[in-house]
């Protein structure tokens, strides 16, 4: 089954507004991570937050983890049109080896001028 | 610091014929994980190796595919008589060690176009 699943899979708004997307997963995690992809590019590291903290923030991003609900969330706020990209929930589950990482499928956001 | 470096940026292959991709971790780390991903979809874990061994290869393929990361040199992904199927994005990323809660660190791709 799919560790790490973001909904919704695609958001549209306009620049200015916030922007959330959520992401679910499965397995007792070490931590989660989130990823921002443009088009034909690599994976860029946002952030990172543990298994015990509770949220996170870094500029215009606020993350939240629930472990209790196996559930994250990422908010982008005063969006602008350089968000447009694809953004990525990624587990390290406690079972694994490394830092070997579990992505979801991803959220297409895209912010309209 | 270069970050990691991936080559090809894009590959073109007929079918049946092999793709070799390569991967430099950033300076200073010795862990490389190999990822796929599809068109539309996430990124896959394929393997993890550190140097000279493979740690985690339980999401590669059984034939046709095989990773090394040896003492000198970057990391290949060899894929023999590649199929269409084989057409994706492999990304590289590595870590400064195999402790959890480490950021890793992706190149930007290689593109693979199976025709």
């Amino acid at each position: 089954s799919q560790q790490g699943e973001e909904d919704p899979q695609a958001l549209s708004i306009q620049e200015g507004e916030n922007a959330t997307m959520n992401c679910s997963y499965k397995t007792s995690i070490n931590n989660l991570q989130w990823y921002r992809q443009n088009s034909g590019r690599g994976l860029v590291h946002l952030i990172l937050i543990r298994s015990n903290e509770r949220e996170k923030h870094s500029g215009r991003l606020r993350v939240t983890l629930d472990t209790s609900k196996k559930s994250s969330s990422l908010l982008i706020t005063a969006s602008r049109a350089a968000d447009t990209a694809s953004y990525f929930c990624a587990t390290d589950a406690k079972e694994t080896s490394g830092s070997r990482l579990t992505f979801g499928e991803g959220t297409q956001l895209t912010v309209n001028p | 610091n270069a970050g990691v470096m991936q080559n090809p940026r894009h590959l073109v292959r007929r079918r049946g014929q092999e793709a070799r991709l390569r991967c430099s971790p950033m300076k200073g780390h010795s862990h490389v994980y190999w990822y796929r991903q599809l068109p539309e979809e996430g990124l896959k874990f394929m393997v993890y190796l550190q140097k000279e061994n493979i740690i985690d290869e339980s999401g590669m393929p059984k034939e046709r595919f095989s990773a090394e990361f040896p003492k000198e040199g970057p990391s290949i992904l060899r894929i023999q008589q590649v199929v269409r199927g084989d057409s994706a994005a492999y990304f590289c990323a590595s870590s400064p060690s195999g402790l959890t809660g480490n950021t890793i660190y992706f190149g930007e791709g290689s593109w693979l176009t199976v025709v």
